[in-house]
This record gives structure tokens, C-alpha cells and sequence, in this order.
């Protein structure tokens, strides 16, 4: 079985700022790992993907997120924060590529403070 | 990009009708979609999984006869919530595998609110 775990469900960060959203997994084989983004009314869009190349894998609108096998672990940064960023974010996992069926975290809100 | 229509965007209906839910791919052929439903403060969960022309799978404890999935086109898969009641109220979401990039990306619709009173 898959479960993801993120680490609050609600972050505030001044623009500008450093973005930090974590997400931590469990999977009994080598696991895909996803940020999406979703903004307000909006579908789920893809940030960026893990799929057993790189361990950081740098996605759009400046995130990135590094996949650490011994802390199960896939968080997900941006140095400098934009008011634009302010959305929900989900980590998700999948046993196969991006179109297998994911198992997503609880979500994180960002809120970004001008 | 790729674009999944999802409508409606929000509906309230009484207890005990049905709703249906309708995501298309506008401009790729999804050959599967998924649904999901997320509630309050909780992460999506999947429900099921459509191919096109064939029979959903439903994941452990989601109902079959009350969660209708039909995907009779590679454009178009629907949700009917029949006999609904309150618990059912969710957000709904579905996501559509692109036929001809198959595993590379998935697209999401913009989600369903539903209320049922």
C-alpha cells in the first residue's frame, strides 16, 4: 500500500521568502512522486515529477523538489516566493508512471503575504 | 495544453436525486480517466477508474450502483451520483490519460463542488 503525508496543511510565507512544503511518502516498491498545483476554480496542474532519474527534479514557475530515499521524503521549494504562488498544493505517489492512479497527500494552502 | 471540461462546476440537488457529472477531454483522446472525490479538509481520494468502451473499476468500498461511471467515447466520461443524500456532498475531480503520451502526463478537470441538502 501508498500513503503520502504533508506536513501542515496551511503555509504562510512573505513574498519573497523561501517556499518549503513537505511531503514524506511510504511505498513497498520504487515509488513515481508528483507536486501538482491547484489554483482557485481551477484543475490540478502538474509542477514536476520523480520517475527514478535525478533526485532533484526541477519543475515549473521555479519549484523544485528533491527525492531523498532515506528519508522517504519529497519536498518541495522555491527560493523567493511570488504573490502568484498562492494556490493548494498536493504531493501524490503512483506505483507506475504519471498515468497510473496517484495517492495524494492531504493538500497544502499556500498563502503568500505581500 | 491539454484540457479537461469539467461540468457543472457546483450543483445542489435534493436528497434522494441523481446528479450527473460530465468531464471532457477537449482537444485529446483519454482513452482512461479517473475520478476522485475529496472531502473537507481531506486529500482526493480515488473512486474509480474508467477505460473507454469497457466496465469502471471501482476501488475497495466505493458503490458501483450508487456511483455510475460511463465512458462510451474517447472524449467523454460521466459520474451520476443516483439517490443522492448528504454524505455524498464532496468535491469530485476527475483526470484524463492523454491515448497517445499514455503514462507521461495526466490532465485534471476543475472539479465539482456537489451539496446535497
Amino acid at each position: 500500500a501508498q500513503s503520502v503525508t504533508q506536513l501542515g496543511s496551511h503555509v504562510s510565507v512573505s513574498e519573497g521568502a523561501l517556499v518549503l512544503l513537505r511531503c514524506n511518502y511510504s511505498s513497498s516498491v520504487p515509488p513515481y512522486l508528483f507536486w501538482y498545483v491547484q489554483y482557485p476554480n481551477q484543475g490540478l496542474q502538474l509542477l514536476l515529477k520523480y520517475t527514478s532519474a535525478a533526485t532533484l527534479v526541477k519543475g515549473i514557475n521555479g519549484f523544485e523538489a528533491e527525492f531523498k530515499k532515506s528519508e522517504t521524503s519529497f519536498h518541495l521549494t522555491k527560493p523567493s516566493a511570488h504573490m502568484s504562488d498562492a494556490a493548494e498544493y498536493f504531493c501524490a505517489v503512483s506505483k507506475g508512471a504519471a498515468g497510473n492512479k496517484l495517492t495524494f497527500g492531504g493538500g497544502t494552502r499556500v498563502l503568500v503575504k505581500p | 495544453g491539454a484540457v479537461v471540461s469539467q461540468h457543472p462546476s457546483w450543483v445542489i440537488c435534493k436528497s434522494g436525486t441523481s446528479v450527473k457529472i460530465e468531464c471532457r477531454s477537449l482537444d485529446f483522446q483519454a482513452t482512461t480517466m479517473f475520478w476522485y472525490r475529496q472531502f473537507p479538509k481531506q486529500s482526493l481520494m480515488l473512486m474509480a477508474t474508467s477505460n473507454e468502451g469497457s466496465k469502471a473499476t471501482y476501488e475497495q468500498g466505493v458503490e458501483k450502483d450508487k456511483f455510475l461511471i460511463n465512458h462510451a467515447s474517447l472524449t467523454l466520461s460521466t459520474l451520476t451520483v443516483t439517490s443522492a443524500h448528504p454524505e455524498d456532498s464532496s468535491f469530485y475531480i476527475c483526470s484524463a490519460r492523454d491515448r497517445w503520451t499514455g503514462d507521461e502526463k495526466l490532465f485534471f478537470g476543475s472539479g465539482t463542488q456537489l451539496s446535497v441538502l
